[in-house]
């Protein structure tokens, strides 16, 4: 079955450095997404991605983060100059379009980043 | 702004007991889904809710929505240790963005 998927599964990194999270989402799918889930809390939407831009983003997704799709696999999230409150969940997701299926969204395992 | 609020935040139950949880949200949506999450874990669709009155099923629990009350439920029937878990819902205003419940944790005893 096509699933979503993450690399790094885990990233420990300096406050200050940038890093880049990646996802390969479900192949036939058009729309991306970028959550946020801080330990036992809850999950928060970050931006979404269709058609080559950004669709909505959050309070949270600010100039430090960026997305691209530099390819016709790759979706990735990039956090420049990161902080402490940046550690966190984030998990990746997709869906087909809206013509297609129930709207439901597909996560990946995620990617734990750890800001120290 | 959109807020989509679960109750209770907490559940510890014991097996073979029943109870529901709620997801109230603030805007007018004809979707809504429910998730469920194991610790350190991913979020795994449980069930895709998509018109005012929906049902549906799956083993012991079961989903509805009302659309008109901005509310859905997720009941649990007679619980087992294998249900403990965060269930969230996640609801879509139309918009390209889902915004999650904030989570419902589980636990079931034995």
């Amino acid at each position: 079955e096509p699933e979503v998927t993450q690399t790094p599964s885990h990233q420990v990194t300096q406050m200050g450095q940038e890093v880049i999270l990646r996802c390969v989402p479900i192949s036939n799918h058009l729309y991306f997404y970028w959550y946020r889930q801080i330990l036992g809390q809850k999950v928060e939407f970050l931006v979404s991605f269709y058609n080559n831009e950004i669709s909505e983003k959050s309070e949270i997704f600010d100039d430090q983060f960026s997305v691209e799709r530099p390819d016709g696999s790759n979706f990735t999230l990039k956090i420049r100059s990161t902080k402490l409150e940046d550690s966190a969940m984030y998990f990746c997701a997709s869906r087909p379009s809206s013509s297609v299926g129930t709207g439901e969204l597909f996560f990946g395992e995620g990617s734990r980043l750890t800001v120290l | 702004e959109l807020k989509v609020e679960q109750n209770p935040l907490f559940l510890s139950m014991q097996e073979g007991k029943n109870y529901t949880i709620y997801c109230n949200y603030s805007t007018t949506s004809d979707r809504l889904y429910w998730y469920r999450q194991d610790p350190g874990k991913s979020l795994e669709s449980l069930f895709v809710l998509l018109s005012n009155g929906a049902v549906k099923q799956e083993g012991r629990l079961m989903a509805s929505l009302d659309t008109k009350a901005r509310l859905s439920t997720l009941h649990i029937t007679a619980a087992v240790h294998d249900l403990s878990a965060t269930y969230f819902c996640a609801v879509d205003p139309g918009t390209y963005k889902y915004i999650f419940g904030t989570g419902t944790r589980l636990k079931v005893l034995a």
